[in-house]
C-alpha cells in the first residue's frame, strides 16, 4: 500500500462548480499535512497547509480526519485558472515530505 | 527577490556518461533537496542536505551523489547514467527550524533523457 493515495482523475468540472479531493495516507504517525499544487510542465508549489480543525483560504477549505486517516480539499467557485493538480503531501514521523501522485482537476468554462 | 534556479531546463545523454545536474539558491536556506517526479510516482526523494558539508540519502539514492561546500548550491551527479534515470528533476530548499520541511521551495526543474 503506498504512503499517501490519491485519485488521479482527471476530474472535469464546468466553471462555478464545487469540487472535492480526497488524499489518504497509511502512517498514522504522521505529523503534518499540506496540499500543493502543479502546474502542467511546472514545479509544485505549496497551496496550504492543513490543520486539524480544518482551515479555510478564499475559495479552498481543508480539512483533516486523523480517526480515518484522510485529508480532503474542497474547491468552491471553480476557476478556469483551478485546472492543475493538487498534490497531497504528507509530513512523515522521520520528518520527510511523502507526495501522492496527484490529482488532476479541469475546470471547462 | 530570492530565487532558486535549476540548469540545465533540458538534457539528453546517453548510457554510461555522467551527468551534474545544477542547482542554486538565493533563499540563504540551509535545507536543500533532490527530488524526482515520474508517471506513476510521486515526487521521490533523491538527497538531501541540512547544510554545508552535510548530505543524506533519501528513498532512491542509488546512481546518484550529491556535495554541499556552500549554502547556496547542491550540485546533482549521476555517476553513470541509466535509461532508468529517465526523470524530470526538482530540487528544493526550505527553512531550517522545528518545522524544517513544511513548505518547500521548488526550481523549474530539469528535464533529463538518458538513451
Amino acid at each position: 500500500r503506498k504512503e499517501v493515495e490519491q485519485d488521479p482523475g482527471p476530474f472535469n468540472v464546468p466553471e462555478g462548480a464545487t469540487v472535492a479531493f480526497n488524499c489518504t495516507y497509511s502512517n498514522s504517525a504522521s505529523q503534518s499535512f499540506f496540499w500543493y499544487r502543479q502546474d502542467c510542465r511546472k514545479e509544485p508549489k505549496l497551496l496550504m497547509s492543513v490543520y486539524s480543525s480544518g482551515n479555510e483560504d478564499g475559495r479552498f477549505t481543508a480539512q483533516l480526519n486523523r480517526a480515518s486517516q484522510y485529508i480532503s480539499l474542497l474547491i468552491r467557485d471553480s476557476k478556469l485558472s483551478d485546472s492543475a493538480t493538487y498534490l497531497c503531501v504528507v509530513l512523515s514521523n522521520t520528518d520527510k515530505l511523502i507526495f501522492g501522485t496527484g490529482t488532476r482537476l479541469q475546470v471547462f468554462p | 527577490d530570492a530565487e532558486i534556479t535549476q540548469s540545465p531546463r533540458h538534457k539528453i545523454t546517453e548510457t554510461g556518461r555522467q551527468v551534474t545536474l545544477a542547482c542554486h539558491q538565493t533563499w540563504n536556506h540551509n535545507n536543500m533537496f533532490w527530488y524526482r517526479q515520474d508517471l506513476g510516482h510521486g515526487l521521490r526523494l533523491i538527497h538531501y542536505s541540512y547544510g554545508v558539508q552535510d548530505t543524506n540519502k533519501g528513498e532512491v539514492s542509488d546512481g546518484y551523489s550529491v556535495s554541499r561546500s556552500n549554502t547556496e548550491d547542491l550540485p546533482l551527479t549521476l555517476e553513470s547514467a541509466a535509461s532508468s534515470q529517465t526523470s524530470v528533476y526538482f530540487c528544493a530548499s526550505s527553512e531550517s527550524g522545528p518545522t524544517t520541511n513544511e513548505k518547500l521551495f521548488f526550481g523549474s526543474g530539469t528535464q533529463l533523457s538518458v538513451l
